[in-house]
């Protein structure tokens, strides 16, 4: 069983869809980073959390520290959201990344 | 927009050749990173350092060693390449006080014929 799991692996949507991206993790940790991948393979920090919740544009990021889960919601999805998702735990030093979510909006 | 960068972005190379990845950040973080992630798959660290003349060797085991004698440098090297090398490497730096951010560079794509 892996540290960090995300849910689902992949995940498609029309344009204007409310999305979720779940992430689970059994570490003990400083922060959550949601992570967004996109096809060129470079990766940008969306969120660091460690408690709470974090609003973005039209992502929303929250944690449930006793529960050790942690969501991604993209509201009012467009085709320019598709990416891979990357839940990452860790402690200062390290992360552990979870496998990401593929997501495709579709217009 | 971090300004971390890795060049090359993409690099297509022959069984035996010796090559350097090249990571560099102008933002003056201390802490830097290398992962390796396999296509689909979750990133592993492979190394990381502290600062000028610290490295260390990450969780995923690797043939690779690195480097760090300038703040804003930190590069990766194989001495000899293998087909098994062939994936996608990441670098990452983050700052000392600032929290837990890391800021990742573009990476580089790396196949091995």
């Amino acid at each position: 069983k892996n540290e960090v799991e995300q849910s689902p692996q992949n995940l498609t949507a029309q344009e204007g869809e409310f999305i979720t991206i779940n992430c689970s993790y059994s570490v003990g940790i400083s922060a959550l980073h949601w992570l967004q991948q996109h096809p060129g393979g470079g990766i940008v920090s969306l969120f660091m959390l460690s408690s709470g919740k974090k609003k973005h544009g039209r992502l929303i990021a929250t944690i449930n520290i006793q529960e050790k889960h942690s969501s991604l919601h993209i509201t009012a999805s467009h085709p320019r959201d598709s990416a891979v998702y990357i839940c990452a735990a860790g402690n200062t030093d390290k992360l552990i990344f979870g496998t990401g979510t593929r997501l495709q909006v579709f217009p | 927009e971090a300004d971390i960068y890795q060049t090359p972005r993409y690099l297509v190379i022959g069984t035996g050749k010796k090559i350097t990845l090249e990571c560099s950040q102008t933002m003056g973080h201390d802490k830097m990173y290398w992962y390796q992630q396999d296509p689909g798959m979750e990133l592993h660290l492979i190394h990381y350092s502290y600062g000028v003349n610290s490295t260390e060797k990450g969780d995923l085991s690797s043939e690779s060693t690195v480097s760090r004698i300038r703040t804003e440098h930190f590069p990766l090297t194989l001495e000899s390449a293998r087909p098994s090398h062939t994936s996608q490497y990441l670098c990452a730096s983050r700052p000392t006080t600032r929290g837990d951010e890391q800021f990742f560079g573009p990476g580089t794509r790396l196949t091995v014929l």
